[in-house]
């Protein structure tokens, strides 16, 4: 069946470093890749998505490719800031509409 | 504003009470689903609506039921059965297509604690 596997965390960073989370999945066919935010206390909000291999995903500075020939989908930011620090999760839409998530990456940034 | 929402954000309930958790969009979207989180656990799958009067387990249906009796809701009713109901559930809403650009839109969660 599909699966996501994510880093884990928690990821610590100073202000400004460079961010790299890294996602890889198996799935049957051609699913779409998503990595969502979740800040302490709330739902999901999508960060970004792509729907076809060498898509990339782009969004509030972060951004991610839809590597086919690695089955990855790894989040990357080149400056990270303070409010950046949330959970991410990696996740796929196989069959019917469903999504198959990651267990998350925690990411706290530090002044 | 179009969007998801969630009712109580907070919720406790007493061992052996029926307790429903309500979702509501006004996004106009043919598909509902509700996931279940845990500490250090990504999203599970409960159950899933594509459409009106018509909705189909997830992957940990047992304790739990739902209706869909109008597009814009889709209640959860965690059960006596459930055995560990204490967790995070998030509500999720798409246009629920099959394309490869639908896309699922959450709620902001409703935290039951069963005391």
């Amino acid at each position: 069946g599909d699966s996501v596997t994510q880093m884990e965390g928690p990821v610590t960073l100073s202000e400004e470093a460079f961010l790299t989370i890294n996602c890889t999945y198996t799935a049957t066919g051609y699913p779409s890749l998503f990595w969502y935010v979740q800040y302490p206390g709330e739902g999901l909000q999508l960060l970004l998505k792509a729907t076809k291999a060498d898509d990339k995903g782009s969004n509030k500075g972060f951004e991610a490719t839809y590597r086919k020939e690695t089955t990855s989908f790894h989040l990357e930011k080149g400056s990270v800031q303070v409010s950046d620090s949330a959970v991410y999760f990696c996740a796929l839409d196989g069959t019917a509409s469903k999504l198959t998530f990651g267990t998350g990456t925690r990411l706290q940034v530090t002044l | 504003d179009g969007g998801i929402t969630q009712s109580p954000k907070y919720l406790f309930r007493k061992e052996g009470q029926n307790v429903t958790l309500s979702c509501e969009q006004n996004l106009n979207h043919d598909a509902m689903y509700w996931y279940r989180q845990d500490p250090g656990q990504g999203l599970r799958l409960i159950y899933y609506s594509q459409i009106v009067n018509d909705f189909q387990k997830g992957d940990i249906a047992e304790g739990y039921s739902v209706s869909r009796e109008k597009k814009e809701s889709f209640p959860l009713t965690v059960t006596s059965a459930q055995k560990n109901p204490t967790a995070f559930y998030l509500c999720a809403s798409s246009m629920g297509s099959g394309s490869a650009t639908d896309t699922q839109y959450f709620g902001p969660g409703t935290r039951l604690t069963v005391l």
